[in-house]
């Protein structure tokens, strides 16, 4: 059965500091990655989907990779600003409409 | 263009009661989803639909029951809720299937049952 793990649960860091936001899968079998932001009392909004086939993607400031050998993708954000504070998931697709999420780590970006 | 909307955003119910929550987009997407969302855990598929008029069980579908008249609607129905049904329940869309494209997601419903 697909688990996903995000690690650490929490997150605090000061302004401008580079992060890097960890999650981990047990199965390798899967046909994409896709990391998320979700604000207090919001849903969810997509950041990058990484296909089966791709090592990374990048968008603005935030660059994802993805390990299926390893069972590990990483969110690696630049620069960090206050405007970060969210919370971030990673969801494995397994195909068959099996999209497995992590539980998020929440992170907050001190002025 | 709302993108994906729900209804309501909050509400209370008695054990036993039953409600329906509703989930409208204005993308024509084929694809729409309900999940739900609990404190320390992932998302997870309660029920999703291919197209109008087709609807599937996800991976915790018992106590819920949903239908899809209309392209852009996507209704979750609880006939009695029970204590466990406490949580935030959200609905997404995607043009494509879902991991191929880009899931779309409401504002969610807070649902507490009492």
């Amino acid at each position: 059965k697909q688990e996903v793990t995000q690690i650490p649960a929490a997150l605090s860091v000061p302004e401008g500091e580079n992060l890097v936001l960890n999650c981990s899968f047990t199965d390798s079998a899967i046909y994409n990655l896709q990391w998320f932001r979700q604000d207090p009392g919001k849903g969810l909004t997509s950041l990058l989907l990484i296909q089966s086939s791709q090592r990374e993607q990048t968008s603005g400031r935030l660059n994802a990779s993805l390990d299926k050998s390893s069972g590990r993708s990483t969110l690696y954000i630049a620069a960090s600003q206050p405007g970060d504070s969210a919370t971030y998931l990673c969801a494995v697709d397994t195909g068959g409409f099996k999209t497995i999420f992590g539980a998020g780590t929440r992170l907050f970006v001190k002025a | 263009n709302a993108g994906v909307t729900q209804t309501p955003k909050f509400r209370v119910l008695k054990t036993g009661q039953s409600m329906t929550l509703l989930c409208a987009q204005d993308m024509n997407h084929e694809y729409m989803y309900w999940y739900r969302q609990d404190p320390g855990m992932g998302l997870r598929l309660i029920h999703y639909s291919v197209g109008e008029g087709t609807t599937a069980k996800g991976e915790v579908p018992d106590g819920y029951n949903v239908s899809r008249l209309k392209k852009q609607n996507f209704l979750l129905g609880l006939e009695s809720a029970a204590p466990s049904q406490t949580s935030v329940y959200f609905c997404a869309s995607s043009l494509g299937l879902a991991g191929a494209d880009t899931q779309y997601f409401g504002p969610g419903t807070r649902l507490t049952v009492l």
